[in-house]
């Protein structure tokens, strides 16, 4: 079957960094997506990877092995703003998003 | 341009009820999906379409279904609804299925089935 492992809930401090991980089975792969998520809102797109390797954007940076069947996530420079929740999403032989349950971010002042 | 949006952003249901969710895309998108988030679990998909006229069951029908008359319009529908149904519905549109090209969401409809 088709699973998506990400830890429920992590806690980290203004400024800091941190590291989401995501661990995925699934049938197929056409690449891998992170989409954050705030309270009460619709998830917005932050990265793709499709190759092994680091994508960087800004503060946010992607990482994917797919030998490994693992990708995560990383933070700089939290902001409070970054308190949401993170979705891992792999995308499967049918090119349909298998969705991870999302890993709560709380940033601490 | 707008985006996603949906109509409405909230309901309240009594069970047994029918109700349509309306979704609308301006952005020319061919693939459309509907999605509903419990908490604690994933973004599970009801229903999507590959383009105007063209509907397919996700992994979670069941209880749903869908009409996709316009290419900008998807709408979802609850024929008998149930507690059950309870959720938080999004709607999504990207402009092909793979590669690059992520899924756009709209705000969100929060049902609520007594």
């Amino acid at each position: 079957g088709q699973n998506i492992d990400q830890p429920t809930e992590m806690t980290a401090t203004e400024g800091a960094i941190v590291q989401i991980n995501c661990t995925y089975q699934t049938s197929g792969f056409n690449g891998l997506f992170w989409y954050q998520q705030h309270a009460g809102e619709a998830p917005t797109f932050l990265s793709y990877n499709v190759l092994d390797g680091l994508e960087e954007k800004g503060r946010f940076s992607s990482f994917l092995s797919r030998s490994k069947g693992y990708s995560y996530l990383l933070l700089k420079e939290l902001q409070m703003k970054d308190s949401a929740s993170y979705l891992c999403a792999p995308m499967d032989s049918n090119y349909q998003l298998i969705w991870g349950a999302g890993t709560k971010l709380i940033i601490k002042p | 341009n707008a985006g996603v949006t949906q109509t409405p952003k909230f309901r309240v249901l009594k069970t047994g009820q029918s109700m349509t969710l309306l979704c609308a895309q301006d952005m020319n998108h061919e693939y459309m999906y509907w999605y509903r988030q419990d908490p604690g679990m994933g973004l599970r998909l009801i229903h999507y379409s590959v383009g105007e006229g063209t509907t397919a069951k996700g992994e979670f029908p069941d209880g749903y279904n869908v009409s996709r008359l316009k290419k900008q319009n998807f709408l979802l529908g609850l024929e008998s609804a149930a507690p059950s149904q309870t959720s938080v519905y999004f709607c999504a549109s990207s402009p092909l299925a793979g590669g690059p090209d992520t899924q756009y969401f709209g705000p969100g409809t929060r049902l609520t089935v007594l």
